[in-house]
């Protein structure tokens, strides 16, 4: 099975601080996703990414970055980290014509 | 824009009986239409996907969907419910390229025994 593993479950940050969050899958996907969740909202696109260091905008960058260095991995940053950011974070990837995203479990990020 | 609507938030079925979900896209072009299950603490699973040709879809754990372009929709449907069912469900249509997927607002169910 296509695992998705994201590294943290629940986060608390404090305002300002620059927060990591990371994501690996293990089956060679070119593509890779980070979306956030939140009630009423659904999923929302942040960033994704098609190739290593290649990366292009979603619907709601405002306020986060991301890093791809190697294909396994694909980072979410949040530069100074503001309340308005606590939230689900999901990140899911897929094959290139796959349209079958693995999601991983989701990091519950609070910031305070 | 794509967008997606999932007109129910909140949907309350009792074991045994029929459910639809409702969902309704807007795209320009034949849309990449697919279902979600979320269950508590966890994440998306793919329930199943619409790329072109028979417009009923069957899915994993008994689910169908079945898509009218007419109506511009999408829905979810299961004969009979089981309380394993209790989740949050999301729509979602492709959009663009590299697989983005667009998705709704999401329905959650709850199953009384």
């Amino acid at each position: 099975d296509v695992k998705v593993t994201q590294s943290s479950r629940y986060l608390v940050k404090r305002t300002g601080e620059k927060v990591f969050l990371e994501c690996v899958q293990d089956m060679d996907h070119e593509n890779m996703f980070w979306y956030r969740q939140d009630p009423g909202l659904g999923l929302r696109l942040i960033y994704f990414s098609y190739d290593v260091k290649m990366k292009e905008k979603g619907d709601i960058p405002e306020g986060y970055s991301v890093s791809r260095e190697k294909k396994e991995r694909f980072s979410l940053i949040l530069e100074s980290a503001s309340t308005n950011q606590t939230s689900m974070y999901l990140c899911a990837s897929d094959w290139e014509g796959g349209y079958g995203y693995t999601f991983g479990s989701g990091t519950r990020l609070t910031v305070v | 824009a794509q967008s997606v609507t999932q007109p129910d938030i909140h949907i309350t079925v009792s074991e045994g009986a029929s459910l639809e979900l409702r969902c309704n896209y807007s795209y320009g072009a034949t849309p990449y239409l697919f279902w979600y299950v979320q269950s508590p603490g966890q994440g998306l699973q793919l329930l199943l996907k619409y790329f072109s040709g028979d417009t009923l879809v069957q899915g994993i754990k008994g689910f169908e969907a079945e898509f009218k372009r007419s109506q511009s929709s999408f829905n979810l449907r299961k004969p009979s419910v089981h309380w394993s069912d209790a989740a949050e469900y999301f729509c979602a249509v492709g959009s663009g390229g590299y697989n983005k997927l667009i998705f709704g607002a999401g329905t959650r169910l709850a199953v009384h025994p």
